[in-house]
This record gives C-alpha cells, structure tokens and sequence, in this order.
C-alpha cells in the first residue's frame, strides 16, 4: 500500500525566507506527483504536476523536484510572503491501484510579516 | 463552468438522514473522484469514475455510501442512514486525462451530522 509522508508537518518562518516542504513515498510505480496548497475551509488548489519523466518543474516562486527511484519530492518557496501561508499537500498518482492520487497529510506553514 | 463546483458547501443532517451531495466538474473532464477530508488530514480517496463508469470503488467505508455518474457529467456522492462518523468534507476533483492528467479540486461539502 503505497505511504506518502510529508516533513515537516508544521513550518513557521519570518517573511523573505526561502524554504523546502519535503514529501516521500514508499511506492515509485507513480505516474505522477503533484503539490495542492489548502486554504482553511476550501478546496485544494493545484500548485505544479511532475510527471514521472519529468525531474522538476517551476511556476513563479515555486519549484517542485522530483527523484522518483529514492521516492522522494521537495517543493521550494522561495522568497516567502504571508500570502503563503496555508497548508501544502503532495498526492502521488500511483500505476498500481487505478490510478487513484494518495495523499501526505500536509505540512501547515505561517509566514510571519 | 471555469471550475469544479460543489453543491451544497454546507449540510447539516440528523442521525440516521440521507444525504446527497453534487459535482460538477470541468467542461470536457472524463475523469472525476470523490475523496473524504477529516478535519486536519490529507484527503483519502473514496470513488473514481472514468465518464458514466465507476472504475474504482474501493475506498468507499460502508454500503451506506453511493456516487452515481450517469451521463458521464454531473456525480452524485450520497449517504444513506448518516452517522456521526460521517462528518467530514467531501471533496471532488476532475481531470482531462485519465492517467497522467492534473486533478483539479472543488470547495468541498462541509457535512456535520449531529
């Protein structure tokens, strides 16, 4: 049963900090990974897909890696505003069980002004 | 629409009441899942359906629990005879592909069975 983890589970940091959320997964059969950010009481908004090829990929201040053979995934704020504050969730898409997307249980981060 | 909407946002049932909660996902998107949130955890996958068919229902906790996608458009997430247990947000995504596409989430039905 694929076990994805995310470290740390709760980050706070002065604004301008750059930082990294970190995500592993015990299954590397994916066809992809992709990072959501949650607001409290909303839905999961789409940060950046990867897929399986791929090795990174990049949108503004984010930069999300991908080493799928360690199982491992890291997401990069760089610059960080107190607009980042939220809740950052990685899901892997896995070749295993019909293609349902499993998920972490989040890393909550404060971006303090 | 432009994105994922679900209906209502918010339910408040009795013990023991049906409930029936909507999806309607992007314009085009074959692919659409449900997935139940309890309060500060990850999502975790209940149902997937590929158009009108359900491929995969194995997440789903109880018979109580049914989704339905006739016309391969509009889902339907319903609970029959609601417990306390089954207070959690329900979340829907949809995708364009089926297996390498980007899921895209709605704002969730927020249930609170009292």
């Amino acid at each position: 049963k694929q076990e994805v983890t995310q470290i740390p589970a709760a980050l706070s940091v002065p604004e301008g900090e750059n930082l990294v959320l970190n995500c592993s997964f015990t299954d590397s059969a994916i066809y992809n990974l992709q990072w959501f950010r949650q607001d409290p009481g909303k839905g999961l908004t789409s940060l950046l897909l990867i897929q399986s090829s791929q090795r990174e990929q990049t949108s503004g201040r984010l930069n999300a890696s991908l080493d799928k053979s360690s199982g491992r995934s890291t997401l990069y704020i760089a610059a960080s505003q107190p607009g980042d504050s939220a809740t950052y969730l990685c899901a892997v898409r896995q070749e295993t069980s019909g293609s349902r997307l499993t998920f972490g249980e989040g890393t909550q981060l404060t971006v303090n002004p | 629409g432009a994105g994922v909407s679900q209906s209502p946002r918010y339910k408040v049932a009795k013990r023991g009441q049906d409930v029936a909660l909507r999806c309607d996902p992007i314009s085009g998107h074959v692919s659409l899942f449900w997935y139940q949130q309890a309060l500060g955890q990850g999502p975790e996958f209940l149902t997937y359906f590929q158009n009108e068919a359900q491929l995969d229902k194995s997440g789903l906790p109880s018979d109580r629990f049914f989704a339905e996608r006739p016309e391969g458009s509009v889902s339907t997430l319903k609970i029959q005879r609601t417990q306390q247990e089954d207070s959690a947000v329900y979340l829907c995504a949809s995708s364009l592909e089926w297996l390498t596409g980007e899921l895209f989430f709605g704002e969730g039905s927020r249930l609170t069975v009292l």
